[in-house]
């Protein structure tokens, strides 16, 4: 089974500043996905970012950026010049095999508040 | 369109109650998902759905029935709940596909059983 950890319950940080999110997992697996989801206030879970564990770039959106670190099973997420709107409930999630009907395990998130 | 939509947004139900949440998209996904969130806590899956038929099952209590009736519909019937099943329910999907393909949610119905 795999396991998802999460260290960070909570993080603030100013607004404009960066910020880094950690997140490690456990697999046995070759093949899979790793997803930073981001739940505001408002409930809708919302994609973030997302990279495939066979490719070694790591994956960046506009702001977002990881450092996927495969070997150490480390996979932490980078805001920078961060906004109000950045203010959210933050999961990492993991999903294995190729197929999109697979179950996604989530790690218990980190509350991140951006102070004005 | 790339909603997913959930209803209704809050339900509060008793104990002896039948009811049902429904949750639609239009994006051709073949997948949907039923997950449970308690508060400050992640989303559990319940149930997958994958081109219709029920694929995944987590072990869960028989008073919740999960329903896809077709391509665009998913429905969780409730029957007999417990206090303790009170939590915000999600319905996700996703394709079918090789490849990377992630999970779109809904907001959410947010269940009180009193």
């Amino acid at each position: 089974a795999q396991t998802v950890t999460q260290s960070q319950p909570e993080m603030s940080v100013q607004e404009a500043e960066t910020v880094t999110l950690s997140c490690t997992y456990d697999t046995s697996e070759n093949n899979y996905y790793l997803f930073w989801y981001k739940q505001p206030p408002s409930r809708q879970m919302i994609l973030v970012i997302r990279q495939e564990a066979y490719k070694q770039q790591n994956a960046t959106e506009n702001r977002f950026s990881v450092n996927f670190q495969k070997a150490a099973k480390s996979f932490s997420l980078k805001i920078s010049d961060s906004q109000l709107g950045d203010t959210a409930m933050y999961f990492c999630a993991f999903r294995k095999s190729n197929f999109g009907n697979e179950k996604l395990t989530f790690g218990t998130g980190t509350r991140l508040t951006i102070i004005p | 369109d790339t909603e997913v939509t959930q209803t209704p947004k809050h339900l509060v139900m008793g104990m002896t109650n039948k009811k049902s949440l429904k949750c639609e998209q239009h994006m051709g996904h073949r997948a949907m998902y039923w997950y449970k969130q308690k508060a400050k806590k992640p989303p559990e899956l319940m149930f997958v759905y994958s081109y219709e038929k029920l694929s995944i099952n987590e072990s869960v209590p028989s008073r919740f029935s999960p329903e896809c009736p077709n391509s665009s519909l998913l429905n969780l019937h409730l029957h007999a709940l417990q206090p303790e099943d009170s939590a915000l329910y999600l319905c996700a999907s996703s394709q079918v596909d090789l490849g990377v393909t992630e999970a779109f949610f809904g907001q959410g119905t947010r269940l009180t059983v009193v």
